[in-house]
Protein backbone atom coordinates (compact mmCIF):
# COMPACT_ATOMS: atom_id res chain seq x y z
CA UNK A 1 0.00 0.00 0.00
CA UNK A 2 1.71 2.87 -0.88
CA UNK A 3 1.53 5.91 1.60
CA UNK A 4 3.05 8.58 -1.04
CA UNK A 5 1.38 8.65 -4.35
CA UNK A 6 2.58 10.42 -7.58
CA UNK A 7 -0.11 9.32 -10.10
CA UNK A 8 1.54 11.33 -13.01
CA UNK A 9 4.39 8.64 -14.08
CA UNK A 10 5.62 11.98 -16.71
CA UNK A 11 4.42 15.27 -17.56
CA UNK A 12 6.12 17.29 -20.29
CA UNK A 13 5.63 21.21 -20.86
CA UNK A 14 6.97 23.69 -23.08
CA UNK A 15 9.84 25.98 -22.13
CA UNK A 16 8.89 29.19 -20.07
CA UNK A 17 5.33 27.38 -18.97
CA UNK A 18 4.51 26.46 -15.79
CA UNK A 19 5.31 22.80 -14.74
CA UNK A 20 2.89 21.27 -11.70
CA UNK A 21 3.94 18.35 -10.23
CA UNK A 22 1.09 16.28 -7.94
CA UNK A 23 1.52 14.18 -4.54
CA UNK A 24 -0.82 12.64 -2.56
CA UNK A 25 -0.39 11.19 0.58
CA UNK A 26 -2.58 8.46 2.87
CA UNK A 27 -1.06 8.83 6.33
CA UNK A 28 -1.91 11.39 8.62
CA UNK A 29 0.85 11.05 10.63
CA UNK A 30 2.73 12.85 8.01
CA UNK A 31 3.56 16.45 8.96
CA UNK A 32 7.26 17.32 6.94
CA UNK A 33 7.22 17.07 3.14
CA UNK A 34 10.04 17.10 0.43
CA UNK A 35 10.77 17.30 -3.06
CA UNK A 36 14.13 15.78 -4.38
CA UNK A 37 15.22 16.06 -8.40
CA UNK A 38 17.07 12.87 -9.92
CA UNK A 39 18.78 13.32 -13.25
CA UNK A 40 20.28 10.26 -14.29
CA UNK A 41 23.28 8.62 -12.94
CA UNK A 42 23.27 10.42 -9.70
CA UNK A 43 21.52 10.55 -6.39
CA UNK A 44 18.64 13.00 -5.85
CA UNK A 45 18.78 16.51 -5.53
CA UNK A 46 16.84 18.22 -2.20
CA UNK A 47 14.56 20.87 -3.93
CA UNK A 48 12.59 21.77 -1.27
CA UNK A 49 10.48 21.53 1.62
CA UNK A 50 7.44 22.34 3.50
CA UNK A 51 6.07 21.74 7.25
CA UNK A 52 2.29 20.89 7.97
CA UNK A 53 2.10 24.10 9.79
CA UNK A 54 2.58 25.73 6.43
CA UNK A 55 0.53 25.74 2.87
CA UNK A 56 3.01 27.61 1.07
CA UNK A 57 6.31 27.74 0.49
CA UNK A 58 8.85 29.47 -2.17
CA UNK A 59 12.10 28.99 -2.89
CA UNK A 60 12.69 31.04 -6.67
CA UNK A 61 10.94 28.92 -9.72
CA UNK A 62 9.77 26.84 -7.01
CA UNK A 63 6.70 26.33 -4.76
CA UNK A 64 4.97 24.04 -2.76
CA UNK A 65 1.69 23.94 -1.53
CA UNK A 66 0.01 22.12 0.74
CA UNK A 67 -3.71 21.04 1.32
CA UNK A 68 -3.72 19.35 4.22
CA UNK A 69 -7.28 18.78 4.57
CA UNK A 70 -7.26 16.58 1.20
CA UNK A 71 -4.11 15.03 1.68
CA UNK A 72 -2.28 17.04 -0.76
CA UNK A 73 0.93 18.73 -2.20
CA UNK A 74 2.14 20.03 -5.67
CA UNK A 75 5.32 21.32 -6.87
CA UNK A 76 5.23 24.71 -8.82
CA UNK A 77 8.07 25.36 -11.15
CA UNK A 78 7.63 28.88 -13.35
CA UNK A 79 9.25 29.33 -15.92
CA UNK A 80 10.07 25.66 -16.90
CA UNK A 81 13.70 25.31 -18.12
CA UNK A 82 15.04 21.98 -20.22
CA UNK A 83 17.70 21.92 -17.80
CA UNK A 84 14.25 21.24 -15.20
CA UNK A 85 13.64 18.01 -17.18
CA UNK A 86 14.65 15.24 -14.26
CA UNK A 87 12.77 12.78 -12.33
CA UNK A 88 10.82 14.62 -8.98
CA UNK A 89 10.05 12.80 -6.15
CA UNK A 90 7.46 13.83 -3.08
CA UNK A 91 8.64 12.89 -0.04
CA UNK A 92 7.37 12.72 3.46
CA UNK A 93 7.85 11.99 7.15
CA UNK A 94 6.02 12.16 10.44
CA UNK A 95 5.10 9.97 13.60
CA UNK A 96 8.32 8.68 13.83
CA UNK A 97 11.91 9.21 15.56
CA UNK A 98 14.85 9.94 13.65
CA UNK A 99 15.12 10.00 9.69
CA UNK A 100 12.34 7.46 8.08
CA UNK A 101 11.12 9.30 4.69
CA UNK A 102 8.65 7.66 2.50
CA UNK A 103 8.71 8.25 -0.84
CA UNK A 104 6.87 8.34 -3.83
CA UNK A 105 7.34 6.97 -7.29
CA UNK A 106 8.50 9.41 -9.11
CA UNK A 107 7.08 11.99 -12.13
CA UNK A 108 9.01 12.07 -14.79
CA UNK A 109 9.04 15.82 -16.15
CA UNK A 110 10.29 16.91 -19.63
CA UNK A 111 10.93 20.83 -20.71
CA UNK A 112 10.56 20.75 -24.05
CA UNK A 113 12.41 23.74 -25.64
CA UNK B 1 32.53 20.32 1.72
CA UNK B 2 32.97 16.99 0.08
CA UNK B 3 29.77 14.95 -0.39
CA UNK B 4 28.30 11.36 0.00
CA UNK B 5 30.39 9.20 -1.60
CA UNK B 6 29.24 5.42 -2.65
CA UNK B 7 31.45 2.84 -3.47
CA UNK B 8 31.74 0.52 -5.63
CA UNK B 9 29.77 2.53 -8.23
CA UNK B 10 28.73 -0.42 -10.54
CA UNK B 11 28.68 -4.23 -9.16
CA UNK B 12 27.58 -7.53 -10.97
CA UNK B 13 26.77 -10.51 -9.19
CA UNK B 14 25.25 -13.84 -9.76
CA UNK B 15 22.11 -15.22 -7.50
CA UNK B 16 22.95 -16.82 -4.19
CA UNK B 17 26.12 -14.21 -3.36
CA UNK B 18 26.43 -11.97 -0.94
CA UNK B 19 27.40 -8.05 -1.52
CA UNK B 20 28.53 -5.42 0.68
CA UNK B 21 28.30 -1.79 -0.56
CA UNK B 22 29.99 0.89 1.26
CA UNK B 23 28.73 4.98 1.80
CA UNK B 24 30.91 7.60 3.31
CA UNK B 25 28.65 10.52 4.48
CA UNK B 26 29.10 14.35 4.63
CA UNK B 27 31.88 14.99 7.33
CA UNK B 28 29.71 16.09 10.31
CA UNK B 29 26.86 13.78 9.78
CA UNK B 30 25.98 11.22 12.44
CA UNK B 31 22.75 9.52 10.47
CA UNK B 32 22.87 7.17 7.04
CA UNK B 33 19.95 6.16 5.30
CA UNK B 34 19.44 3.41 2.67
CA UNK B 35 17.26 3.12 0.03
CA UNK B 36 16.67 0.70 -2.68
CA UNK B 37 15.51 2.47 -6.12
CA UNK B 38 13.77 0.04 -8.56
CA UNK B 39 11.82 0.97 -11.56
CA UNK B 40 8.05 1.97 -11.10
CA UNK B 41 8.53 1.68 -7.18
CA UNK B 42 10.62 4.77 -5.97
CA UNK B 43 12.88 4.85 -3.68
CA UNK B 44 11.94 2.47 -0.45
CA UNK B 45 13.59 3.10 3.01
CA UNK B 46 15.81 -0.01 3.87
CA UNK B 47 17.10 1.40 7.26
CA UNK B 48 18.76 4.29 9.38
CA UNK B 49 21.97 4.16 11.16
CA UNK B 50 22.68 6.71 13.55
CA UNK B 51 25.40 7.06 15.88
CA UNK B 52 26.40 3.60 15.02
CA UNK B 53 22.99 2.21 15.78
CA UNK B 54 20.03 1.24 14.02
CA UNK B 55 16.92 3.91 14.78
CA UNK B 56 14.88 2.80 11.86
CA UNK B 57 13.59 0.37 9.81
CA UNK B 58 11.93 -0.56 6.15
CA UNK B 59 9.98 -3.47 5.41
CA UNK B 60 13.00 -5.64 3.51
CA UNK B 61 13.65 -9.44 4.55
CA UNK B 62 16.39 -9.55 7.08
CA UNK B 63 18.91 -10.98 4.10
CA UNK B 64 19.45 -7.03 4.21
CA UNK B 65 21.42 -5.67 7.15
CA UNK B 66 23.67 -2.75 7.79
CA UNK B 67 25.96 -1.25 10.11
CA UNK B 68 27.76 1.81 10.94
CA UNK B 69 31.18 2.56 12.40
CA UNK B 70 32.43 4.95 15.26
CA UNK B 71 33.56 7.73 11.79
CA UNK B 72 29.90 7.46 10.79
CA UNK B 73 30.43 5.53 7.76
CA UNK B 74 28.13 2.64 7.02
CA UNK B 75 27.73 -0.55 4.95
CA UNK B 76 25.22 -2.41 3.87
CA UNK B 77 25.03 -5.94 3.36
CA UNK B 78 22.55 -8.45 1.27
CA UNK B 79 23.04 -11.74 1.48
CA UNK B 80 21.92 -14.85 -0.86
CA UNK B 81 21.48 -12.37 -3.88
CA UNK B 82 17.88 -13.24 -5.85
CA UNK B 83 17.57 -11.41 -8.93
CA UNK B 84 15.19 -9.06 -7.72
CA UNK B 85 17.69 -7.40 -5.36
CA UNK B 86 18.76 -5.71 -8.94
CA UNK B 87 18.37 -2.06 -8.07
CA UNK B 88 19.97 1.21 -7.46
CA UNK B 89 20.71 1.27 -3.73
CA UNK B 90 21.20 4.98 -2.61
CA UNK B 91 22.84 5.93 0.99
CA UNK B 92 21.71 9.79 2.06
CA UNK B 93 23.87 11.34 4.74
CA UNK B 94 21.99 14.05 7.44
CA UNK B 95 22.95 15.49 10.87
CA UNK B 96 20.49 13.02 11.96
CA UNK B 97 17.24 15.70 13.27
CA UNK B 98 13.76 13.68 11.98
CA UNK B 99 13.34 17.19 9.64
CA UNK B 100 16.75 17.41 8.83
CA UNK B 101 17.60 17.40 5.05
CA UNK B 102 18.90 14.08 3.16
CA UNK B 103 21.76 14.12 1.02
CA UNK B 104 22.17 11.77 -1.36
CA UNK B 105 25.02 9.77 -2.78
CA UNK B 106 25.12 8.74 -6.63
CA UNK B 107 24.39 5.41 -5.81
CA UNK B 108 25.42 1.61 -6.18
CA UNK B 109 23.67 -0.13 -9.55
CA UNK B 110 23.94 -3.67 -8.24
CA UNK B 111 23.18 -6.22 -11.36
CA UNK B 112 22.20 -9.61 -9.81
CA UNK B 113 22.52 -12.34 -13.25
Amino acid sequence: DQQVKQNSPSLSVQEGRISILNCDYTNSMFDYFLWYKKYPAEGPTFLISISSIKDKNEDGRFTVFLNKSAKHLSLHIVPSQPGDSAVYFCAASGGFYGQNFVFGPGTRLSVLP
Amino acid sequence: KAGVTQTPRYLIKTRGQQVTLSCSPISGHRSVSWYQQTPGQGLQFLFEYFSETQRNKGNFPGRFSGRQFSNSRSEMNVSTLELGDSALYLCASSTGTDTDTQYFGPGTRLTVL
